[in-house]
């Protein structure tokens, strides 16, 4: 069955250290997303890229960067300059804008 | 912020009960979906409704648009237990290119 996978399901962080979270889907779907999920704020958009290769910052994107080299992979990195990393990350793609979105099942990252 | 508000926060029913959800946004906007998210889930897309609709149905969804009040509503009509989740509304604004907004959702539990 197509769908969104996102691995880990939990991470876990130390300072000053680099995480990648991992966003793989087999939709055939052109564009992607990385949303940051924390209590009581909703879904706030980190990174989205439309096609390979190219992907435009959302309204968070400090601290975080991203790679789009295939169409079905869209790995975002939590860096050290992200100083408040803890919440539940959850990645999206759609066909395009005018489609509904697709979610993974996220990755909960926590501070050690 | 262009993100939408949900209304209310939370929400508790009885099972067999109707539940209603709003959420207004503040742009002019393509289309507004609804989403639903089970505790530590990814969001499930439910029913989109474009610009120029103004009533939409699935199933025991009723999705309205009103465009010059710029909100919406969600109703869930005999409501079941298995309805418990959290649900988000989202925009599609006219001028920010492939972005969705997310609101910060209504929490809706559901008492058998």
């Amino acid at each position: 069955d197509g769908g969104i996978t996102q691995s880990p399901k939990y991470l876990f962080r130390k300072e000053g250290q680099n995480v990648t979270l991992s966003c793989e889907q087999n939709l055939n779907h052109d564009a992607m997303y990385w949303y940051r999920q924390d209590p009581g704020q909703g879904l706030r958009l980190i990174y989205y890229s439309q096609i390979v290769n190219d992907f435009q910052k959302g309204d968070i994107a400090e601290g975080y960067s991203v790679s789009r080299e295939k169409k079905e992979s869209f790995p975002l990195t939590v860096t050290s300059a992200q100083k408040n990393p803890t919440a539940f990350y959850l990645c999206a793609s759609s066909i395009d804008r005018a489609d509904s979105l697709t979610f993974g099942d996220g990755t909960r990252l926590s501070i050690l | 912020s262009q993100q939408g508000e949900e209304d209310p926060q939370a929400l508790s029913i009885q099972e067999g009960e109707n539940a209603t959800m709003n959420c207004s946004y503040k742009t002019s906007i393509n289309n507004l979906q609804w989403y639903r998210q089970n505790s530590g889930r990814g969001l499930v897309h439910l029913i989109l409704i474009r610009s120029n609709e103004r009533e939409k149905h699935s199933g025991r969804l009723r999705v309205t648009l009103d465009t010059s009040k710029k909100s919406s509503s969600l109703l869930i009509t005999a409501s079941r237990a298995a309805d418990t989740a959290s649900y988000f509304c989202a925009t599609d604004p006219w001028n920010t290119g492939n972005q969705f907004y997310f609101g910060t959702g209504t929490s809706l539990t559901v008492i058998p």
